[in-house]
């Protein structure tokens, strides 16, 4: 069955270290997402990719960067660690490319900056 | 600026009772709207969609409705039942992308 899945589903890093996170999705579907989930502040987008090649910045992108090199994977890096990007991470991908169908999302990362 | 508001952080309904739940829009140009079910240490998953050249969609015990005059949709869930207990979020798509409420906490109570 096709499926998406994030690693690690838990890490805690220090302040100013780099860390990635990965998402691997085996649906086939070009666009991908990353949001993170905080309280009061619901999902919100950090970057997403409609394509190999293509990376493009959400609302809250600041400290994040994404790379797409193939259709399965889209890793999040945190260049510098903050505890500000405390959170819990979600990868998502959907099919369409005009946003009308639903996205699929993976169990999510929960990253604590200490 | 939240776009997508959940005005009610929590719900707590009787099983077989309706469950209702609210969300309004402030962008007149989003056009396609969803809400999605989260549980616990787990990624959202879809529920139900609509589209905004509709006013209601149904599947199964799940209805959306939708009010553009008023930026408003709702989702309502008959008869409640104790799994329907899950955090609940409505999104709505502008041109580039999904954007999410908050989120609402429903309780059903067996």
């Amino acid at each position: 069955d096709a499926e998406i899945t994030q690693s690690p589903r838990h890490k805690i890093t220090e302040t100013g270290r780099q860390v990635t996170l990965a998402c691997h999705q085996t649906w086939n579907h070009n666009n991908m997402f990353w949001y993170r989930q905080d309280l009061g502040h619901g999902l919100r987008l950090i970057h997403y990719s409609y394509g190999v090649q293509d990376t493009n910045k959400g609302e809250v992108s600041d400290g994040y960067s994404v790379s797409r090199s193939n259709t399965e994977d889209l890793p999040l890096t945190l260049e510098s660690a903050a505890s500000s990007q405390t959170s819990v991470y979600f990868c998502a991908s959907s099919e369409s490319p005009d946003l009308t169908y639903e996205q699929y999302f993976g169990p999510g990362t929960r990253l604590t900056v200490t | 600026d939240q776009q997508v508001k959940q005005n009610s952080p929590s719900l707590s309904v009787q099983e077989g009772r309706i469950s209702i739940l609210n969300c309004d829009y402030t962008n007149s140009m989003f056009d396609y709207f969803l809400w999605y079910k989260k549980y616990p240490a787990e990624g959202p998953t879809f529920l139900i969609s609509i589209s905004s050249i509709k006013d209601k969609n149904e599947d199964g015990r799940f209805t959306v409705f939708l009010n553009k005059s008023a930026k408003h949709l709702s989702l309502h869930i008959v008869p409640s039942q104790p799994g329907d207990s899950a955090v609940y979020f409505c999104a709505a798509t502008g041109p580039v992308q999904f954007y999410f409420g908050t989120g609402t906490s429903l309780t059903v109570i067996p």
